[in-house]
């Protein structure tokens, strides 16, 4: 059984710093990774999508890399802002399988 | 502007009153899928469809139905609502895999359901 688990569930860092959230899973058999943005109370935001054949994507401030074999995939925010804070998930599209495997996010807190 | 679209966004009913949460893709999509979100039990799938009329059980199946008669439509149906299935539902909707290639998901904004 597929299982995803993001460390850590929650970080606090000040405005400006760099940081890197992990997730990790446990069956590298997968189509490809998908990181989403949560806001207290609101829907999934897609930030990135990695296919199983690429090791990384960027979009602005944001990379996503991915190590298949090892079971692994960083997101890497730069420069980070206030508007940054929100819950960031992950989730694995398996192969032969029609659903996502969220991870239980990690709680992202930038202060001014 | 491509999006999944869920109404109600919140909703307060009582035990056992039918209910639906309806769900609408505007982006030709062929898979849909609604999930559950739970705190300390994250997002876990109810159901899924492939395409009109091909629907499937996820993870949690048990007190719902779906139905897919339009590709655009996915609705949620509660038919007898229990207080344990109050929680945050979210609809999503993706391209098929069958051309090789495997899309991301566009999720909706929710709907907060309360059963008393």
């Amino acid at each position: 059984k597929q299982e995803v688990t993001q460390i850590p569930a929650a970080l606090s860092v000040p405005e400006g710093e760099n940081l890197v959230l992990n997730c990790s899973f446990t069956d590298s058999a997968i189509y490809n990774l998908q990181w989403f943005r949560q806001d207290p109370g609101k829907g999934l935001t897609s930030l990135l999508l990695i296919q199983s054949s690429q090791r990384e994507q960027t979009s602005g401030r944001l990379n996503a890399s991915l190590d298949k074999s090892s079971g692994r995939s960083t997101l890497y925010i730069a420069a980070s802002q206030p508007g940054d804070s929100a819950t960031y998930l992950c989730a694995v599209r398996l192969q032969g399988a029609q659903k996502l495997v969220f991870g239980q996010g990690t709680r992202l807190t930038i202060n001014p | 502007e491509a999006q999944v679209t869920q109404n109600p966004r919140y909703l307060i009913t009582v035990t056992g009153k039918k209910l639906t949460v309806t769900c609408s893709q505007n982006m030709n999509h062929e898979y849909m899928s609604w999930y559950r979100q739970d705190p300390g039990l994250g997002l876990r799938q109810i159901y899924y469809s492939m395409n009109v009329e091909v629907t499937d059980k996820g993870d949690v199946p048990e007190g719902y139905k779906v139905s897919r008669k339009e590709k655009r439509n996915f609705p949620l149906i509660l038919e007898s609502p229990s207080p344990n299935q109050t929680s945050l539902y979210f609809c999503a909707s993706s391209l098929s895999s069958r051309t090789g290639a495997f899309y991301g998901y566009t999720f909706g904004s929710g709907t907060r359901l309360t059963v008393v």
